[in-house]
């Protein structure tokens, strides 16, 4: 089944600095990658997602680029602000079937103003 | 706007007491999910349901069960609740099975078994 590897653990920036988490996985038929974000107190929230077929997505601040070679993808956060600061999931799942997500182990963001 | 709700933020409950969480979704979504988050581990996926009455195993069924009965409701069972099932507990549904579909989370139940 599928693996999804999550880095760091934990991200500490300043204010105003870019924020980079990586992401792997191992199955090669995966091929929608989402990004959640987890607020404090409340449940994860999808930010962004990607699909095989595309090799980066933007909105706004955020960006996630994928390769699909190497078996990675990434969240780009530019220009930090507080509010960003959350726990971050990546997950990967084929793009059919009855598969679920499958997620990695999080990463904890801090943006110090 | 979308809403999965779980019926209590915080439960405190005692060993070999039997729980049960609860979880009603109100967008018509044919997919239910149960998973358990605990620091260092991420999401892990206990149960999921793709229909009323249809259920399958995640990765960590062990001392769980489930209940679909209706298909806004999607109810985890701890039979016997153990300390080593003290976690957060996050429930989720989506439209459908088909992959690249969103999936919309509650705020979660901190269960604490003492």
């Amino acid at each position: 089944g599928e693996n999804v590897e999550q880095h760091p653990s934990t991200l500490s920036v300043q204010e105003g600095d870019s924020a980079v988490i990586k992401c792997t996985y191992s199955d090669s038929a995966s091929n929608y990658f989402p990004w959640y974000k987890q607020e404090l107190g409340k449940g994860p929230q999808l930010i962004i997602d990607i699909r095989s077929n595309v090799g980066e997505k933007k909105d706004q601040r955020i960006a996630v680029t994928l390769n699909k070679t190497a078996k990675h993808f990434s969240l780009h956060i530019t220009e930090t602000q507080p509010e960003d600061s959350a726990v971050y999931f990546c997950a990967a799942s084929p793009n059919s079937g009855n598969t679920p997500l499958v997620f990695g182990k999080g990463t904890r963001l801090s943006v110090i103003a | 706007d979308v809403k999965v709700t779980q019926s209590s933020r915080y439960l405190v409950k005692r060993t070999g007491e039997k729980v049960f969480l609860e979880c009603v979704q109100d967008m018509d979504h044919e997919n239910m999910f149960w998973y358990r988050q605990d620091p260092g581990l991420g999401l892990r996926l206990i149960y999921f349901s793709y229909d009323v009455k249809m259920k399958e195993k995640g990765d960590i069924p062990e001392g769980y069960s489930v209940s679909r009965e209706k298909k806004e409701r999607f109810s985890l069972i701890l039979e016997s609740a153990s300390t080593n099932q003290t976690s957060m507990y996050l429930c989720a549904s989506k439209r459908n099975m088909i992959g690249g579909e969103k999936l919309f989370f509650g705020s979660g139940t901190q269960l604490s078994v003492l």
